[in-house]
């Protein structure tokens, strides 16, 4: 089954860097979503980058998509006290009606202030 | 901004007994999903509804749960007799359409004794 695996699990930068997180996956896909999770609250949607896009922003988020290599990254610019939290990829093999996210476990991001 | 909205945020209930998880989606969409996450564990899919039936479900979704559209905004997530397995936190989900994004309540902790 197609599995979303982020790397680091878990990764710990200053206020003011860049946090950058990796995403592998093991079947085709339609698109790739990244999500972020505070402790204790739902998944919120980042971005979705679709199986024929290679790139795309989102204020400070840059998100990448190698079908080739079946990974994507999401870049965090000027990283913020208030972007700790757990962030997810999830990746959508259909279309349609049948549209399912298959999760990863997540990474943990601590920004130190 | 328009939210999807869950009740209760924590459901204790004796093993054997039924629960209701109760959803309010965003009030234009018309695809709507559960999704549930065991401590320490991936988010995983449980089911996909759209046009008044299951368009998706997941090994997990087995003849002990149930979804209904009760009326024109609620969507319900039964399980007829619970066991300590089903502890987790359910996650409802809402999109406009199956290719964008969905967005997430905050959950229901739902704890079996």
């Amino acid at each position: 089954s197609q599995q979303g695996e982020e790397d680091p699990q878990a990764l710990s930068i200053q206020e003011g860097e860049n946090a950058t997180m990796n995403c592998s996956y093991k079947t085709s896909i339609n698109n790739l979503q990244w999500y972020r999770q505070n402790s204790g609250r739902g998944l919120v949607h980042l971005i979705l980058i679709r199986s024929n896009e290679r790139e795309k922003h989102s204020g400070r988020l840059r998100v990448t998509l190698d079908t080739s290599k079946k990974s994507s990254s999401l870049l965090i610019t000027a990283s913020r006290a208030a972007d700790t939290a757990s962030y997810f990829c999830a990746t959508d093999a259909f279309a349609g009606a049948n549209s399912k996210l298959t999760f990863g476990k997540g990474i943990t991001l601590s920004v130190r202030p | 901004e328009p939210e999807v909205t869950q009740t209760p945020s924590h459901q204790v209930t004796q093993m054997g007994q039924e629960v209701i998880l109760r959803c309010v989606p965003i009030s234009n969409h018309l695809y709507f999903y559960w999704y549930r996450q065991i401590l320490g564990q991936k988010v995983e899919f449980l089911v996909s509804f759209y046009n008044n039936e299951i368009s998706e479900k997941s090994e997990i979704f087995d003849d002990q749960f149930s979804v209904e559209r009760p009326d024109g905004s609620n969507f319900t997530l039964k399980i007829r007799s619970t066991k300590l397995e089903d502890s987790a936190m359910y996650f409802c989900a809402s999109s406009d359409l199956p290719i964008k994004p969905q967005h997430f309540g905050d959950g229901t902790r739902l704890s079996i004794l």
